[in-house]
């Protein structure tokens, strides 16, 4: 029982690089969500997914892009990177208004 | 202002002790609430959910004032595995998003 996944679980890229994190659940949930973490700053919602095929802004949206074309997967892109986007970035999906589950999340760092 | 607040700590106290966490919110239409854990380096875990008339779970009780718009985390005989960051989640009545308030860190020690 896999639960959520993300991949990669580290990584560092270069200013104006491009990448994609994966987030996969297993659980048939329809709620998908993106947060970042950054020292002192809690977690942040970047974008969600309210159901296959849709996406919505969140708090801080901008540098990033999602999608959402299956149901069980969401992927959040960064198009160019920038050293202000290294962060520890956490997906988590849920029915609703319940628990939500997330994943180990994805150590980034841009230089 | 943020959304969620809560008082970012550490709050340091001796093993055994009494120890209370406060969030409060500011949207009047938010309508569930939570509380997680989250330890160093790992992904945030429900702790447990909030309820109108309160509730218990062992040595965590968790309260809502809904005409204060604060929620409350209280932990009794505290022990050393408690030491994490408790986290206050807020969801609204508009849509689904989980709304996080930045989190208390406590450690106890022996």
């Amino acid at each position: 029982n896999a639960g959520v996944t993300q991949t990669p679980k580290f990584r560092v890229l270069k200013t104006g690089q491009s990448m994609t994190l994966l987030c996969a659940q297993d659980m048939n949930h329809e709620y998908m969500y993106w947060y970042r973490q950054d020292p002192g700053m809690g977690l942040r919602l970047i974008h969600y997914s309210v159901g296959e095929g849709t996406t919505a802004k969140g708090e801080v949206p901008d540098g990033y892009n999602v999608s959402r074309l299956k149901k069980q997967n969401f992927l959040l892109g960064l198009e160019s990177a920038a050293p202000s986007q290294t962060s520890v970035y956490f997906c988590a999906s849920s029915w609703g208004r319940i628990e939500a589950f997330f994943g180990q999340g994805t150590r980034l760092t841009v230089v | 202002r943020k959304e969620v607040e809560q008082d970012p700590g550490p709050f340091n106290v001796p093993e055994g002790a009494t120890v209370a966490f406060n969030c409060t919110y500011s949207n009047s239409a938010s309508q569930s609430f939570f509380w997680y854990r989250q330890d160093c380096r790992k992904e945030p875990k429900l702790l447990m959910s909030v309820y109108s008339s309160g509730n218990e779970d062992g040595r965590f009780t968790a309260q809502l004032n809904r005409a204060s718009q604060y929620i409350s985390l209280l932990i009794r005989d505290s022990k050393l595995s408690d030491s994490a960051t408790y986290l206050c989640v807020v969801i609204h009545n508009a849509g689904n998003m989980l709304t996080f308030g930045g989190g208390t860190r406590l450690m106890v020690k022996p």
